[in-house]
């Protein structure tokens, strides 16, 4: 079974550019998610889709970033324009629904390799 | 809000000995509980997780961890360590919602272990 596929593994752009990040999920899983990591911090939470909708997107930093996942497949991040403080990590996690009695999502996250983002 | 703590961005231990990667949390009400290790260049890989019963959890690779609830801890161990442990490890709480809302994990910063002969 593939896992979590993201591409491109490293990307270098200039501030101002565009830059678009792509995340294949694990066939069969509706959950998906993006998390970023600036060097050094947490792994900070970015959105949450189920099939194509957007369950959770609270943690976006602000419309510069557009994330869609059209048809409950593969998922695109993208980031327009990108400024310095984007540089970072992207990992790109996908889920089964397996939920608790609370209804609460129960089971673990597989996440692909992550896209590196370096803007100068 | 929710949020991890791990106290230790670096833990040295030498190989054979035990090994303890502390993690506390703070979420409300009961949480969900995971750690996850990172390999240079390459993704974060589950190790084990707390969802309900048993407060020792066992997973992966020999590893095991501790939920304590009155202490909002849930420290990661090994009994032996390896020098292939040597990784970066990130505990991580998802917030456990009557709703059934409140899906995504919250990280900590990690912790680097390094495991020497």
């Amino acid at each position: 079974e593939a896992g979590v596929t993201q591409f491109p593994s490293h990307s270098v752009i200039e501030k101002g550019q565009t830059v678009t990040l792509r995340c294949d999920p694990i066939s069969g899983h509706d959950n998906l998610y993006w998390y970023r990591r600036v060097m050094g911090k947490e792994i900070k939470f970015l959105l949450h889709f189920v099939k194509e909708s957007k369950q959770d997107e609270s943690g976006m930093p602000n419309n510069r970033f557009l994330a869609e996942r059209t048809g409950g497949t593969y998922s695109t991040l993208k980031v327009q324009p990108a400024e310095l403080e984007d540089s970072g990590v992207y990992f790109c996690a996908s889920s089964q629904g397996d939920r608790g009695f609370l209804g609460q999502l129960t089971g673990e996250l597989f996440f692909g390799e992550g896209s590196r983002l370096t803007v100068l | 809000a929710q949020s991890v703590a791990q106290p230790e961005d670096q833990v040295n231990v030498a190989e054979g000995n035990p090994l303890t990667v502390k993690c506390t949390y703070s979420v409300s009400g009961n949480p969900y509980l995971f750690w996850y290790v990172q390999y240079p260049n390459r993704g974060l890989q589950f190790l084990l997780k707390y969802i309900t019963g048993d407060n020792l959890v066992k997973g992966s690779y020999g590893f095991e961890a501790e939920f304590n609830k009155s202490q909002t801890s849930f420290h990661l161990k090994k009994p032996s360590a390896l020098v292939s442990d040597s990784a970066l490890y990130f505990c991580a709480v998802r917030q456990r919602l009557p709703t059934g809302g409140g899906n995504k994990l919250t990280f900590g910063t990690g912790t680097q272990l390094k495991v020497e002969l």
